[in-house]
């Protein structure tokens, strides 16, 4: 079975601090995605890699960037952590184009 | 950006009774695909439809794709309790990324 993980279901951080979200899949899958999910407004896309050291931003980028040095691991990053980011972080994997995409549990983020 | 519309957002029916979650867009998409999520976990794959017009049927869940492959629907029938939970269709675009609409939260009630 394929499986992503994520390395925090909850995670709590202080207004201004760095903040990593690690994700690590294991299905030597091409692509890898970051969503975050808010009530009534589904999953939005922060970032996707299609490739080691490729990255593309998604619809919501701002204040985010992403790593990707090893296929097999995408690290989410919030150079300095606001209020408006305390959300749920989604991370996912795919193979390739049209292809299902494989879920992570999430981590629920709370920034005070 | 490719906008995903899904319809309704809300839906609250009683056992036994039929239902259809539209997902519409302005865009053409390679494929789209029908996710359920319940809480605390993340979205699982339900179907993945990539041609214009076709239909696919997951015992009583039918899905189908729009002619023009900008819009999918999902009819569910004879819904029960255990379909309770949160519906996201998502579509592909030529770049390979993965857009979400903004989800069909759906409670069937005993």
């Amino acid at each position: 079975d394929v499986k992503v993980t994520q390395s925090s279901r909850y995670l709590v951080k202080r207004t201004g601090e760095k903040v990593f979200l690690e994700c690590v899949q294991d299905m030597d899958h091409e692509n890898m995605f970051w969503y975050r999910q808010d009530p009534g407004l589904g999953l939005r896309l922060i970032y996707f890699s299609y490739d080691v050291k490729m990255k593309e931003k998604g619809d919501i980028p701002e204040g985010y960037s992403v790593s990707r040095e090893k296929k097999e691991r995408f690290s989410l990053i919030l150079e300095s952590a606001s209020t408006n980011q305390t959300s749920m972080y989604l991370c996912a994997s795919s193979l390739g184009r049209d292809s299902e995409a494989f879920f992570g549990q999430g981590t629920r983020l709370t920034v005070v | 950006t490719q906008l995903l519309e899904q319809s309704p957002q809300f839906l609250s029916i009683q056992e036994g009774e039929n239902l259809t979650v539209y997902c519409n867009s302005s865009s053409v998409f390679s494929s789209l695909q029908w996710y359920r999520q319940e809480p605390g976990e993340g979205p699982v794959l339900l179907v993945t439809v990539v041609t214009g017009g076709e239909v696919k049927k997951l015992k009583r869940l039918t899905f189908q794709f729009g002619d023009a492959r900008k819009d999918s629907s999902l009819h569910i029938t004879a819904a029960q309790p255990g379909d309770t939970g949160l519906y996201l269709c998502a579509g592909h675009n030529a770049g390979n990324m993965l857009t979400f609409g903004g989800g069909t939260r759906l409670m069937v009630k005993p």
